[in-house]
């Protein structure tokens, strides 16, 4: 099956640093990825869109200015947290789609963030 | 706005007891989608139900899904403690699969 890796699966860091999570699809090509952000018992929330080559979309309350996602290739899409404070940290999913797939989107292992 | 809804919320069963999860949401979709995620992990596919009707069975669980009623059931045959984890139901409310609207999951617990 589709395989996409998440690296860092955990980080910590101080409170105003950046901090940036890779997103890779290992056996396809990932036309569209997706970032979601879980807290602690609650439900995953799309946070941004981004399709290879163009600009993300994000949704509703997510700062773009913020959390930057840069989608250069088919295979990878970075999230920079920047300027990161205790409130940003929670655990980051990522997804990916293939084209020839409608619909189905292949998670990542997650990367937990703690911001001190 | 759309709402999907879970329930139970939580759920505390006894090994070999059969259960039910319900996902219920409010707008137009034939594509659901239903996880589960361990504690501290990512989510695992268990199902994808693509048209009104649709059942699918896998080992204990068996999930179906009445587009109609907007309705998608996960059903729990003979649980097992391996089977405790939060499960989740997704909806796909876009034409081209790219954004999903979870519920807020189900904490299924086992007590052997």
């Amino acid at each position: 099956g589709a395989v996409v890796s998440q690296h860092p699966s955990r980080v910590i860091c101080k409170s105003g640093t950046s901090v940036k999570i890779e997103c890779r699809s290992l056996d396809f090509q990932a036309t569209t990825m997706f970032w979601y952000r879980q807290f602690p018992k609650q439900s995953l929330m799309l946070m941004a869109t981004s399709n290879e080559g163009s600009k993300a979309t994000y949704e509703q309350g997510v700062e773009k200015d913020k959390f930057l996602i840069n989608h250069a290739s088919l295979t990878l899409s970075t999230l920079t947290v920047t300027s990161a404070h205790p409130e940003d940290s929670s655990f980051y999913i990522c997804s990916a789609r293939s084209s020839g797939r409608i619909g189905t989107q292949y998670f990542g292992p997650g990367t937990r963030l703690l911001v001190l | 706005e759309l709402k999907v809804e879970q329930n139970p919320l939580f759920l505390s069963m006894q090994e070999g007891k059969n259960y039910t999860i319900y996902c219920n949401y409010s707008t137009t979709s034939d594509r659901l989608y239903w996880y589960r995620q361990d504690p501290g992990k990512s989510l695992e596919s268990l199902f994808v139900l693509l048209s009104n009707g649709a059942v699918k069975q896998e080992g204990r669980l068996m999930a179906s899904l009445d587009t109609k009623a907007r309705l998608s059931t996960l059903h729990i045959t003979a649980a097992v403690h391996d089977l405790s984890a939060t499960y989740f139901c997704a909806v796909d409310i876009s034409v081209d699969g790219n954004k999903l609207v979870f519920g807020a999951g189900t904490i299924l617990r086992v007590k052997s």
